[in-house]
């Protein structure tokens, strides 16, 4: 079946421009993911949401970003007047679960290919 | 000091040769514990979920060490394909299963 999928894949911006970064989720799976992944570095945690509900914000880098999933399926993270700090690649991850059940397997995140931005 | 740290490498090894890559973390409310793999340019997938009786899937073994907030990797009998960069990954008791990475370590398998 089709994996998480993101677009654009990539995208130059200028300094002060707003970008807006498309995730659609594996079709069905309750909870979703913003991950930032800078050059040389894990992802970073930024945002979650279960359904439509962005229920954890607490890594949202400043009040630039912005998330929203509005009908609990395809979500998107916006950054208004991006910084050359931005740039970086953004993963977004689905599971099916909430993160509480017992089995590990169905919280599995599965993650897209990401969308690399670069900010000049 | 980063919540999950690993010695980022690079390890380069021959082919064949048994590798073994070290992670800590800091928080001891951490609850589950996975090895991700992150080829170069795509996305993390997930290598292996760690348990605390330790676990093993083929070459890969994984051991979890709760006292001393120490996780391992060994990949036995390397191959080509193993190249990559291996994050060690945690979450945290009552989150949502946000995932907290180290930073990787990468890992070039040489013919």
């Amino acid at each position: 079946g089709a994996g998480v999928s993101q677009s654009p894949r990539y995208k130059v911006a200028k300094r002060g421009q707003d970008v807006a970064l498309r995730c659609d989720p594996i079709s069905g799976h309750v909870s979703l993911f913003w991950y930032q992944q800078a050059l040389g570095q894990g992802p970073e945690f930024l945002t979650y949401f279960q359904n439509e509900a962005q229920l954890d914000k607490s890594g949202l880098p400043s009040d630039r970003f912005f998330a929203e999933r509005p009908e609990g399926s395809v979500s998107t993270l916006k950054i208004q007047r991006t910084q050359q700090e931005d740039s970086a690649v953004y993963l977004c991850a689905s599971s099916h679960q909430t993160g509480l059940g017992l089995r590990i397997e169905t919280n599995e995140q599965f993650f897209g290919p990401g969308t690399r931005l670069t900010v000049l | 000091r980063k919540e999950v740290e690993q010695d980022p490498g690079p390890f380069n090894v021959p082919e064949g040769a048994t590798v073994a890559f070290n992670c800590t973390y800091s928080n001891s409310a951490s609850q589950s514990f996975f090895w991700y793999r992150q080829d170069c340019r795509k996305e993390p997938k997930l290598l292996m979920s760690v348990y605390s009786s330790g676990n093993e899937d083929g070459r890969f073994t994984a051991q979890l060490n709760r006292a001393s907030q120490y996780i391992s990797l060994l990949i036995r009998d390397s191959k080509l394909s193993d190249s990559a960069t291996y994050l060690c990954v945690v979450t945290l008791s009552g989150s949502a299963r946000q995932l907290t990475f180290g930073s990787g370590t990468q890992l070039t398998v040489l013919p």
